[in-house]
């Protein structure tokens, strides 16, 4: 009964390189949902997926930062030529489906805790 | 813009204490709210959640949480808290007409001293 399985835990990267956060549902789930928390900070929204489309984007950063939710595989947050400022935990829900009217919750990972050296 | 306020950043009890954390929100239209706990090292964990109906609204672990539409506000309570309550309390709004994303609050850190 595997919740929302996110990999790695933890994630250490030199300024510049790329980084890739791995993001599995719940068996069932067709929504996918990445949140970031900064130091003293809560949980800010960043993007809202169904398997091969962007639903909501809004917290994404302009430049950088991408997600996609393939029809096969885990969805996957990119981040390109990393700085210091994105040190954070990074955070993927899930949901059944879209939460607009329904009430199911989103069930949240482990999260991926990124360093940036 | 939407936000949630969580006025506690630190909430220092004795076991036995009651607890009341509080939350306000502002939009002015049709809102899901939403508890959620994280426990040290752990993912965030469903404490409870409002979606319509009675406004006093029962989570596990003996949690509670109050919607009061005219005040924006959704306080999370418990009578008597425990040591293993020790963990980090998030309020969350999901608005109506805004898909799934959850707002979410800056987060309350409760310890509870044994």
């Amino acid at each position: 009964n595997a919740g929302v399985m996110q990999n790695p835990r933890h994630l250490v990267r030199r300024r510049g390189q790329e980084a890739r956060l791995r993001c599995s549902p719940m068996k069932g789930h067709s929504h996918v949902y990445w949140y970031r928390q900064l130091p003293e900070e809560g949980l800010k929204f960043m993007v809202y997926l169904q398997k091969e489309n962007i639903i909501d984007e809004s917290g994404m950063p302009k430049e950088r930062f991408s997600a996609e939710f393939p029809k096969e595989g885990p969805s996957i947050l990119r981040i390109q030529q990393v700085v210091r400022g994105d040190s954070a935990a990074y955070f993927c829900a899930s949901s059944p489906d879209g939460t607009g009217e329904s009430d199911q919750p989103q069930h949240f990972g482990d999260g991926t805790r990124l360093s940036i050296l | 813009a939407q936000s949630v306020s969580q006025h506690n950043h630190h909430v220092i009890l004795s076991e036995a204490a009651s607890l009341e954390l509080g939350c306000n929100y502002s939009y002015g239209g049709t809102v899901n709210l939403f508890w959620y706990v994280q426990y040290p090292g752990q993912h965030l964990q469903l404490l409870l959640k409002y979606f319509s109906g009675d406004p006093l609204v029962k989570g596990i672990k003996g949690f509670e949480a109050e919607f009061i539409k005219s005040k924006f506000s959704f306080n999370l309570r418990k009578p008597s808290v425990q040591w293993s309550d020790t963990a980090e309390y998030f309020c969350a709004v999901k608005v109506g007409n805004q898909g799934g994303k959850l707002i979410f609050g800056q987060g309350t850190e409760l310890s509870v001293k044994p």
